[in-house]
């Protein structure tokens, strides 16, 4: 069975530092893997796709990283802003046409 | 402007009351999910449909039913024998599976009187 975690529960940063958001998977045999931002009360917003053959993706400030083998993926934000602060979660999809296994997230803050 | 729908963004149940969450999506998508959210929790998958007039179970699927009559709507229906229905309900969907990007409408927060 697939678990993903994440870690830290929650990070709060100064306004203008580079961070990066872990995630770990349990079951290394995976479709892809998908970022998500969640801000307080709100649905789920997509922020970047991996795909396993791809080793990082990149979206403006935002880097997303793959290591498969290892069962590890990174979300790198570069100038942190207030406006990032949020709740960031990621997906692992092991090739299922309908289930993704999330994460609990990451909760960020990042103060002016 | 394409998305996906939710209503009512605030819902209340009394005991022994069988309440419809709506989702309706304009992005022509054929897949559609709910998800159940709970604090400290990650999200978990109740219903899926993967195309019109056909649905299957999640991993939590007692105590809820579903619906997918037309490719635009996917309303959940939780009932009486779902016996802690407090949580946030998440409607997303995709073009066909997912393994591919999910879109997610803003949710709605059930609580129980």
């Amino acid at each position: 069975k697939q678990e993903v975690t994440q870690i830290p529960a929650a990070l709060s940063v100064p306004e203008g530092e580079n961070l990066v958001l872990n995630c770990s998977f349990t079951d290394s045999a995976i479709y892809n893997l998908q970022w998500f931002r969640q801000d307080p009360g709100k649905g789920l917003t997509s922020l970047l796709l991996i795909q396993s053959s791809q080793r990082e993706q990149t979206s403006g400030r935002l880097n997303a990283s793959l290591d498969k083998s290892s069962g590890r993926s990174t979300l790198y934000i570069a100038a942190s802003q207030p406006g990032d602060s949020a709740t960031y979660l990621c997906a692992v999809n092991g090739g299922s046409n309908y289930k993704l296994t999330f994460g609990k997230g990451t909760l960020l803050t990042v103060n002016p | 402007d394409g998305g996906i729908t939710q209503s009512p963004k605030y819902l209340f149940r009394k005991e022994g009351q069988n309440v419809t969450l709506s989702c309706e999506q304009n992005l022509n998508h054929d897949a559609m999910y709910w998800y159940r959210q709970d604090p400290g929790q990650g999200l978990r998958l109740i219903y899926y449909s993967q195309i019109v007039n056909d649905f299957q179970k999640g991993d939590i699927a007692e105590g809820y039913s579903v619906s997918r009559e037309k490719k635009e709507s996917f309303p959940l229906t939780v009932t009486s024998a779902q016996k802690n229905p407090t949580a946030f309900y998440l409607c997303a969907s995709s073009m066909r599976t997912a393994q591919e990007t999910q879109y997610f409408g803003p949710g709605t927060r059930l609580l129980v009187l």
